[in-house]
């Protein structure tokens, strides 16, 4: 299990672009999954997409046009880009780890509100 | 993909057996691991069971987790309920084009 640590700005406008970045402490980088999954107000979660350490990427079909995510492997960080944010992107996002070879996410960051509102 | 869905909430009082189901719309329950997530107001999920039923160290031996195949499902269970477990439960599993939750459930400790 590691510490994670996220920040980035939490209200936006229509057609801005959400970027959220998430530093990882006390353990391997290169061992895991990074995660951003995302929690719309009075709702479930829901897996956005992941990177390896190689940098290989998957995303959720539905926001694939408009997600990246990636990795600064010097800063032990790793960012999410999500561009022509509407009033249906305003959740809580969370960064989180699944380490290789298990099934399930060990390590959440704390969650930061993004709201996008004109 | 596929989807999985839970009920909406859940209510037991304390002292008593809950189970929470999880049902994947198409494709086996059996083919990719389930995981289950606690989650409490503000804060953070925290995992319960991985790999349909295994606990992590630290979680009590009162959460259990199954498959059945028959219905296509995944259930956790909480016996000997208890007010700290009162929360939102969250199932998820894996297909190769991604990972999927489920929309949550809140279960309320009377």
């Amino acid at each position: 299990q590691v510490h994670l640590q996220q920040w980035g700005a939490g209200l936006l406008k229509p057609s801005e672009t959400l970027s959220l970045t998430c530093a990882v402490y006390g353990g391997s980088f290169s061992g895991y999954y990074w995660t951003w999954i995302r929690q719309a107000p009075g709702k479930g979660l829901e897996w956005i997409g992941e990177v390896n350490h190689g940098g290989s990427t998957t995303y959720k079909a539905s926001l694939k046009s408009r997600v990246s995510i990636s990795l600064d492997t010097s800063k032990n960080q790793f960012s999410l880009s999500l561009r022509s944010v509407t009033a249906a992107d305003t959740a809580v996002y969370y960064c989180a780890g699944l380490w290789l070879g298990s099934y399930y996410f060990d390590s959440w960051g704390q969650g930061t509100l993004v709201t996008v509102s004109s | 993909n596929f989807v999985l869905t839970q009920p909406h909430s859940v209510s037991e009082s304390p002292g008593k057996t809950v189970t929470i189901s999880c049902t994947r719309s198409s494709g086996s329950i059996a083919s990719n691991s389930v995981q289950w997530y606690q989650q409490r107001p503000g804060s953070s999920p925290t995992i319960v069971i991985y790999e349909d039923y295994q606990r992590p160290s630290g979680v009590p031996d009162r959460f259990s987790g199954s498959i059945d195949s028959s219905s296509n499902s995944a259930s956790l269970s909480i016996s000997g309920l208890k007010p700290e477990d009162e929360a939102d439960y969250h199932c998820q599993s894996s297909d190769r084009t991604g990972r999927v939750f489920g929309g949550g459930t809140k279960l309320t400790v009377l």
